[in-house]
């Protein structure tokens, strides 16, 4: 069966540090990838997608990048932290079918800027 | 461009009662598909349904019921005999079938709180 990880679970960082969240997943191969974040008591934005090794897409422009440098990794990573990036951050995948594909969240890494 | 309404902010109701949670979404593809997740307080979103439009059967799990309406672009989900551990954060998604891969537009979610 498949499963996803996330780490680390919850991280403290100062403002303009960097960052690096890392995604793995088991069980399945060439999996769709993506990143959402979570702000406190909203819902869920999509922030990067990966349909393969090296192509990352950006939905939203912002402070973050992403990289899959494995077929079944996916890293979010920041170089220098803003307040405004703390959030829940949330890793999915999907079977790659295109349209209407299930997507399995892994449990997450909660993200405090101070 | 897809959009995806969650009236309910909060609900609260007390252990055994049947709750409705409301969805209504917006499209203009005529192929689509629908979700329901649920969060619980650990932050994990587990996946709950999943229905495309061609299929407005509506589909009953256990105590989870789903009704989805297309002439009223809705897809409800109903919980009967609501427990504490259904207390959780409830996100109905829409995805958009013109883009050549699978993108969700979720709702803001309602927060369902059953007490003892």
């Amino acid at each position: 069966s498949q499963t996803i990880h996330q780490w680390p679970a919850t991280l403290v960082q100062p403002v303009g540090s960097p960052l690096s969240l890392e995604c793995t997943v088991e069980g399945t191969s060439n999996p769709n990838l993506y990143w959402y974040r979570q702000a406190a008591g909203r819902g869920l934005q999509l922030l990067f997608y990966s349909v393969g090794i090296g192509q990352i897409s950006s939905e939203v422009p912002q402070n973050l990048s992403a990289s899959r440098p494995q077929d079944r990794q996916f890293i979010l990573s920041s170089k220098k932290l803003l307040l405004s990036d703390s959030g829940f951050y949330l890793c999915a995948w999907s079977v790659a079918l295109g349209v209407g594909d299930t997507q399995y969240f892994g449990p997450g890494t909660r993200l405090t800027v101070l | 461009a897809q959009k995806v309404t969650q009236a309910q902010t909060e609900i609260s109701v007390v252990e055994k009662e049947d709750v409705t949670l409301d969805c209504v979404y917006e499209t203009r593809d005529t192929t689509y598909y629908l979700f329901w997740y649920k969060q619980p307080p650990s932050g994990e979103l587990v996946f709950l349904i999943r229905r495309n439009s061609f299929d407005e059967q509506n589909e009953i799990s256990g105590r989870y019921s789903w009704n989805f309406q297309k002439s009223t672009s809705s897809f409800n989900f109903t919980i009967t005999a609501s427990q504490v551990v259904d207390s959780a954060v409830y996100f109905c998604a829409l995805s958009e079938a013109n883009t050549g891969f699978q993108k969700l537009v979720f709702g803001t979610g309602t927060r369902l709180l059953v007490s003892p």
